[in-house]
């Protein structure tokens, strides 16, 4: 089965420290994975896509066919990263872009 | 820009009433659909519906409907609203396996 897995609820880390949000998925094929963000009381939006291989906010992905893995990485975390975030993975072939989303980790950088 | 709009941002319904959720979407993509959003569950897929007319069930369709009657229009219907369907629902759309736009989220209550 199609599924994603955020591992951890909450990272709390002091700004400037570096960053690491874990996601893992489980899929047969070969996925397109995402990850949206969430800022408290604003709307979820993307915010970076695998295939764009593309550095926003700072943050970057790489996807690990190997470990299945499609960890979010930030250098130096800003306070303006506190967030909820979210993995996604498309589901299967299906043109209707359904998306399977994780857990979500709450980031938490402290000043 | 794209919009998402949901009708109500906060709304209180009693057990076993009907409760009518709207979202509207300006960008004229063809799929559409609702989520919950939960803590610690992350987003869980209820319906989504790819055309007009057209629906199918995600993952959580159990005391729930949908209507599209028009393209831009997505309705998610409680038809008697229980406790355990008080949370947060998210309306987003999307063409074809694009990015996901979000709407601002009804936060609902059922006493």
């Amino acid at each position: 089965a199609q599924r994603v897995t955020q591992p951890e609820k909450l990272l709390s880390v002091f700004k400037g420290a570096p960053v690491e949000l874990k996601c893992n998925y489980s899929y047969s094929g070969s996925p397109e994975l995402f990850w949206y963000v969430q800022y408290s009381r604003q709307r979820l939006q993307l915010l970076l896509r695998h295939i764009s291989r593309e550095s926003i906010k700072g943050f970057t992905a790489d996807l690990n066919k190997g470990e299945t893995s499609f960890h979010l990485k930030k250098p130096f975390a800003q306070e303006e990263d506190s967030a909820m975030y979210y993995c996604a993975l498309i589901h299967g072939s299906s043109n209707t872009g359904k998306l399977i989303f994780g857990q979500g980790t709450t980031l938490q950088v402290k000043p | 820009d794209v919009k998402v709009t949901q009708s109500s941002r906060y709304l209180v319904k009693r057990t076993g009433e009907k409760v009518f959720l709207e979202c509207v979407q300006d960008m004229d993509h063809e799929n559409m659909f609702w989520y919950r959003q939960d803590p610690g569950l992350g987003l869980r897929l209820i319906y989504f519906s790819y055309d007009v007319k057209m629906k199918e069930k995600g993952d959580i369709p159990e005391g729930y409907s949908v209507s599209r009657e028009k393209k831009e229009r997505f309705s998610l219907i409680l038809e008697s609203a229980s406790t355990n369907q008080t949370s947060m629902y998210l309306c987003a759309s999307s063409f074809s396996r694009g990015r996901q736009f979000f709407g601002p989220g009804t936060r609902l209550t059922v006493l």
